[in-house]
C-alpha cells in the first residue's frame, strides 16, 4: 500500500525558532499533500493544500507567512514553523494522494510530529 | 469553507452489539465522504468511504449511508470487537478527495 513518512517524529525547540517537518511519500508519487493540526483529542484542522510545483493554498485563519509550504518534489513536502511559540504546540499529520490509479480518492496520512514549543 | 458536525463524542457498546456514528455536512457540493479510524498514537486510516453517487456501501461489519438532501452521512459497525475501539473522523470532501474537511471525532469503546 501507500506509505508516507514524517521526519522528526518529535521535535522539542526553543520559543522564537524555526522547526522544519518533512512529509514523504515512500511508494508512490504525490500530486498533492495535505497538512493538518491535531489537538489532544481532538479533530485533525486542515492547514493547507500543496501541490507540486506550485504554491500552497491556505485555509481560512492559517497565516501562510507563519507556517510556510515547499512542495518541491512529487515525494516531498514540508511545513516550516517559523518563529514558533508555545501555543503552536500541537500534532502536525501531512497526507497524500496521488491522481493515479492507486486510488484517487483516498488520502493516505503520515504518522504524525509532536511539536513542543518551550 | 465546509462544516462537518459528528456525533456522539463518546460511545460505549457490549461486544457484540452495532455503534452508530453519525456526521452532517454543510455545503451541498460535497460529493466524497471517507472515514477514518485513528487508534491511540497512530495515524489515521480509511476504513470506508461514499461517493455522492451511491446511496450505501457495506464492506464486511462496516457500512455506510448517505442522504444527500438531508445532507448527513452514517457509519455503522455490526458485531463490534475490542479491536474496533479508536476514534473515528468522518469527512466531506467537495473535490472529490482534495481538502478533507474533519468532523470532531467519536471515541469508541467495545466493552469485553
Amino acid at each position: 500500500g501507500a506509505v508516507v513518512s514524517q521526519h522528526p517524529s518529535r521535535v522539542i525547540c526553543k520559543s522564537g525558532t524555526s522547526v522544519k517537518i518533512e512529509c514523504r511519500s515512500l511508494d508512490f508519487q504525490a500530486t498533492t499533500m495535505f497538512w493538518y493540526r491535531q489537538f489532544p483529542k481532538q479533530s485533525l484542522m486542515l492547514m493547507a493544500t500543496s501541490n507540486e510545483g506550485s504554491k500552497a493554498t491556505y485555509e481560512q485563519g492559517v497565516e501562510k507567512d507563519k507556517f510556510l509550504i515547499n512542495h518541491a518534489s512529487l515525494t516531498l513536502s514540508t511545513l516550516t514553523v517559523t518563529s514558533a511559540h508555545p501555543e503552536d504546540s500541537s500534532f502536525y499529520i501531512c497526507s497524500a494522494r496521488t491522481s493515479g490509479p492507486l486510488s484517487y480518492n483516498e488520502q493516505f496520512f503520515g504518522p504524525g510530529t509532536r511539536l513542543t514549543v518551550l | 469553507g465546509e462544516n462537518v458536525e459528528q456525533h456522539p463524542s463518546t460511545l460505549s457498546v457490549q461486544e457484540g452489539d452495532s455503534a452508530v456514528i453519525k456526521c452532517t455536512y454543510s455545503d451541498s457540493a460535497s460529493n466524497y465522504f471517507p472515514w477514518y479510524k485513528q487508534e491511540l498514537g497512530k495515524r489515521p486510516q480509511l476504513i470506508i468511504d461514499i461517493r455522492s453517487n451511491v446511496g450505501e456501501k457495506k464492506d464486511q461489519r462496516i457500512a455506510v449511508t448517505l442522504n444527500k438532501t438531508a445532507k448527513h452521512f452514517s457509519l455503522h459497525i455490526t458485531e463490534t470487537q475490542p479491536e474496533d475501539s479508536a476514534v473515528y473522523f468522518c469527512a466531506a470532501s467537495i473535490n472529490w478527495g482534495n481538502q478533507f474537511y474533519f468532523g470532531t471525532g467519536t471515541s469508541l469503546t467495545v466493552i469485553p
